[in-house]
């Protein structure tokens, strides 16, 4: 069974409008992880939230988490046609590491 | 510094073949991972190395998957023989010890015909 599913699947915005996706997870975790994965590249790590932290920042990112609801959010303020990706969420239990199936975003200019 | 290396970046080969795919991590990191990522599903973890010995292999689909990772820096993946099923995208991951940031490769596309 998935560990990790994202919401939406898939998400179109104009340049300048924030991205919000959400991911929600099953079993309890240590941390939790967004990637990003560009058309024909590898994951670049984004940003890690541990399990008693609610929210993170990093630049025009902005992470929560709810581990009550078993659930993460990444906001992506201000959007840039160089934000079209694909965005992963991961969670580290301390045994395994696993990814959702991942949001599709398209910043159109 | 050089990143995570995977190579080939594509291979296609035929269903019953043999293929091996290898990577690179980064210098100095002990733990290395393997992932899968079939077309439109999750990535799933295939197996985790410290170092040289396997921590974790519970991810392997089938005896028809073999990682070495002989003398604890590149790791190889063989798949023999390949099914069609096997088709995808093998991202290899390195992390430092101690710390948790996964550090991935570009990838390798894999298609078996």
């Amino acid at each position: 069974s998935q560990q990790g599913e994202e919401d939406p699947q898939a998400l179109s915005i104009q340049e300048g409008e924030n991205a919000t996706m959400n991911c929600s997870y099953k079993t309890s975790i240590n941390n939790l992880q967004w990637y990003r994965q560009n058309s024909g590249r590898g994951l670049v790590h984004l940003i890690l939230i541990r399990s008693n932290e609610r929210e993170k920042h990093s630049g025009r990112l902005r992470v929560t988490l709810d581990t009550s609801k078993k659930s993460s959010s990444l906001l992506i303020t201000a959007s840039r046609a160089a934000d079209t990706a694909s965005y992963f969420c991961a969670t580290d239990t301390g045994n395994q590491f696993y990814f959702g199936t991942g949001t599709s975003l398209t910043v159109i200019p | 510094e050089a990143g995570v290396t995977q190579f080939p970046s594509h291979s296609v080969i035929e269903k019953g073949q043999t293929v091996t795919l290898r990577c690179d991590p980064i210098s100095g990191h002990d733990n290395l991972y393997w992932y899968r990522r079939v077309m439109g599903k999750e990535i799933k973890f295939l197996l985790h190395f410290v170092k040289e010995s396997k921590q974790d292999e519970s991810g392997m689909p089938n005896n028809r998957f073999l990682a070495e990772r002989t003398g604890g820096t590149y790791s190889t993946l063989k798949v023999q023989p390949a099914e069609l099923e096997d088709s995808g995208v093998y991202f290899c991951a390195s992390t430092l010890q101690g710390t948790d940031t996964q550090y991935f490769g570009p990838g390798t596309r894999l298609t078996v015909l």
